[in-house]
């Protein structure tokens, strides 16, 4: 059974302070691993796909890791509207989606 | 550009009513899901359509049944609700197989009491 684990499940930050996210993994013949954003209310947004160990993604202030094990997205220097829930999830062998439980994260000025 | 379009947005029933969760695209992907989140448990899949015509059972089946006439449409429907079904219910979709980037609708929010 594939299974998906973040970490931690909130965490606060000044604006400014970099920090990383951390999304453990184990599937069944890994097809990716993916990275979405969810506002309060709203549904998730796709931000990254990261495919094999070693492969960095980037877009803005996000950063996105890969390893046989883990994933990493790094936030650097946030800002308020940063704040938002970063989901993680793997593709197995059958093209199917395994979303872990998500980081509430809170950037305060 | 709508994307994916969801109704009702919110809605409380009572236990044992019907209700049919609806779900339209635009996009003319072949794949479509439905997802429960419940807080702590993240996305769950409870059923999924990978072409028209076709549909299969995702991770938390039980109680929900889908249906897909057409690509644009894929309504989730509870056929006698429980309060264990209360959650937030997104349906998703995506062009091919395999890409990994769904893109979601804004949920229904659905409370059985």
């Amino acid at each position: 059974e594939d299974q998906v684990t973040q970490s931690p499940e909130a965490l606060r930050l000044q604006e400014g302070e970099s920090s990383s996210l951390n999304c453990s993994y184990t599937v069944s013949g890994l097809r990716g691993l993916f990275w979405y954003r969810q506002d309060p209310g709203k549904g998730p947004e796709f931000l990254f796909t990261l495919y094999s160990a070693g492969e960095e993604k980037e877009k803005e202030r996000l950063k996105a890791t890969l390893t046989k094990k883990e994933s990493f997205l790094h936030i650097t220097a946030p800002k308020p509207e940063d704040s938002a829930t970063y989901l993680c999830a793997v593709g197995n062998a059958g093209n199917m989606l395994t979303f872990g439980g998500g980081t509430r994260l809170m950037v305060k000025p | 550009i709508a994307g994916i379009t969801q109704a009702p947005t919110s809605q409380i029933l009572a236990a044992g009513r019907r209700m049919t969760l609806r779900c339209t695209q635009d996009m003319r992907h072949n794949a479509m899901y439905w997802y429960r989140q419940d807080l702590g448990l993240g996305l769950r899949l409870i059923h999924y359509s990978n072409t028209a015509g076709t549909t299969g059972k995702g991770e938390v089946p039980d109680g929900y049944s889908v249906s897909r006439a057409n690509t644009d449409d894929f309504p989730l429907t509870l056929a006698s609700a429980v309060p264990s079904q209360t959650s937030v219910y997104f349906c998703a979709s995506r062009a091919l197989a395999f890409t990994g980037e769904l893109f979601f609708g804004e949920g229904s929010r659905l409370t059985v009491l």
